[in-house]
């Protein structure tokens, strides 16, 4: 089946513009995180749905990031009035949620972020 | 809150040599641990998971990986680098209660002809 898919691949945006980011997840899977990836910061996780709630949005850097998912599918996350410190690649995974067990979280390829 | 370290920023080998990727992390219970190989332009792929049990645990791609609890470390090997090797990887922690990974910085891997 198909793996966790992200669009657009690419975005070049202007400082202070506001984008969007969207997520589609493996079918089935309840559980879907976005993460960062930065030059300088490494790979950071921003938040956890479970379902359409977020249970753990302690990664979100400001309150400039805000994410929503519908019908316990497609995520996006959004970023108002981008900085030049947004740019990253912004990553996406989901995975099965069965009791309390730790199941392996599958990644989409990623956004890449560039803010002019 | 748990943290990984990943000491080599980057590592250079010889193909068919063997190696050793490490990684040391910080939590205060048994940790769920993770590998990941990230190539170029592409998303993160698991090589491997420790949960529990045998603290040697194979993954694909001819990888392995030990849990050793008393020097908190969850090193990478592999008997003999493949070209295709050649990708960055990094090292990933899980807590009980918390369904965020928590990642190391990554280790770059560059095989040499």
């Amino acid at each position: 089946g198909a793996g966790v898919s992200q669009s657009p691949s690419n975005k070049v945006t202007e400082k202070g513009k506001d984008v969007e980011l969207r997520c589609d997840p493996i079918s089935g899977h309840t559980a879907l995180y976005w993460y960062r990836q930065s030059l300088g910061q490494g790979l950071e996780f921003l938040i956890y749905f479970q379902g359409n709630s977020a249970p753990d949005k302690s990664g979100l850097p400001s309150d400039r990031f805000s994410a929503e998912r519908t019908g316990g599918s497609v995520s996006t996350l959004t970023i108002q009035r981008t900085q030049q410190e947004d740019s990253a690649v912004y990553l996406c995974a989901s995975s099965l949620v069965m009791g309390m067990t730790y199941n392996e979280q599958f990644f989409g390829p990623g956004t890449r972020l560039t803010v002019l | 809150a748990q943290s990984v370290t990943q000491p080599d920023i980057h590592i250079t080998v010889s193909e068919g040599a063997s190696l050793e990727l490490r990684c040391n992390y910080s939590y205060g219970a048994t940790p769920y641990l993770f590998w990941y190989v990230q190539s170029p332009g592409q998303g993160l792929q698991l090589l491997l998971k420790y949960f529990s049990g045998d603290t040697l645990v194979q993954g694909i791609k001819g990888f392995e990986a030990e849990f050793k609890r008393s020097q908190s470390s969850f090193n990478l090997r592999k008997p003999s680098v493949h070209w295709s090797d050649a990708a960055e990887y990094f090292c990933a922690v899980g807590a009980k209660g918390r369904r965020a990974l928590t990642f190391g910085s990554g280790t770059r891997l560059q095989v040499q002809p």
